[in-house]
């Protein structure tokens, strides 16, 4: 079992929907949790950080961490066809320590 | 946020050459820079930790020879692969973290090698 788990997709919706992308762990060491963005051929881009668990939001972005669950989401609201990437969990024990990725989540918002 | 600048973007190179990509922490100083390798539609696979004034830390099945590390500074990190061949075709990106926590990834170097 990986230490992070994401599902691959692809995951279709239609412009203007509301995307969940989600990630379950297994350390419940991890304290800092990450989501990135990934354009085909471009570095990953960091949308969200968070410590710990609860909320944290960013214009149409959400990030909810639940520790007791070992689960993290983003919610994206009002999809656009240019939030179509892949999604990459990412989390950590440590400030500065290596990262443990998902394998990432392609989204495709269609217009 | 925070910018880390990668160079080259694009490389092609002939099979035996060694190819130099650079990573530098543009607004920040980073002690210590991470770097990737990503496959086709794969997520990032961690190769080596590099520390400044350090050796750099290697992940298993990762040859120090073949892919040279060096952090000689805090805003400058290298990854040189020595003697490329056909099967090191990749995309590698290099990252720099806050003491934060929050780690920003260059925009990658995709290496052909021909």
């Amino acid at each position: 079992q990986k230490e992070v788990e994401q599902d691959p997709g692809p995951l279709s919706v239609p412009e203007g929907a509301i995307v969940s992308l989600n990630c379950t762990y297994s350390n419940s060491a991890f304290q800092y949790f990450m989501w990135y963005r990934q354009y085909s051929r471009k570095g990953p881009e960091l949308l969200m950080y968070t410590y710990s668990s609860g909320n944290k939001e960013d214009g149409r972005f959400t990030a909810q961490v639940d520790k007791s669950s070992k689960y993290i989401s983003l919610f994206i609201r009002d999809s656009q066809p240019s939030d179509s990437a892949t999604y990459l969990c990412a989390m950590s024990t440590n400030a500065g320590n290596m990262l443990t990725f998902g394998g990432g989540t392609r989204l495709m918002v269609k217009p | 946020g925070a910018v880390v600048s990668q160079h080259p973007s694009r490389v092609i190179c002939k099979s035996g050459t060694s190819v130099k990509i650079e990573c530098r922490s543009l607004d920040f100083q980073a002690t210590t820079m991470f770097w990737y390798r990503q496959f086709p539609k794969q997520s990032l696979m961690l190769m080596a930790t590099s520390n400044e004034g350090s050796k750099a830390t290697y992940e298993q099945g990762v040859e120090k020879d073949k892919f040279l590390i060096n952090h000689a500074s805090l805003t400058l990190s290298t990854l040189t692969v020595t003697s490329a061949h056909p099967e090191d075709s990749s995309f590698y990106i290099c990252s720099a973290s806050l003491n934060t926590g929050e780690l920003f990834f260059g925009e990658g170097s995709r290496l052909t090698v021909l």
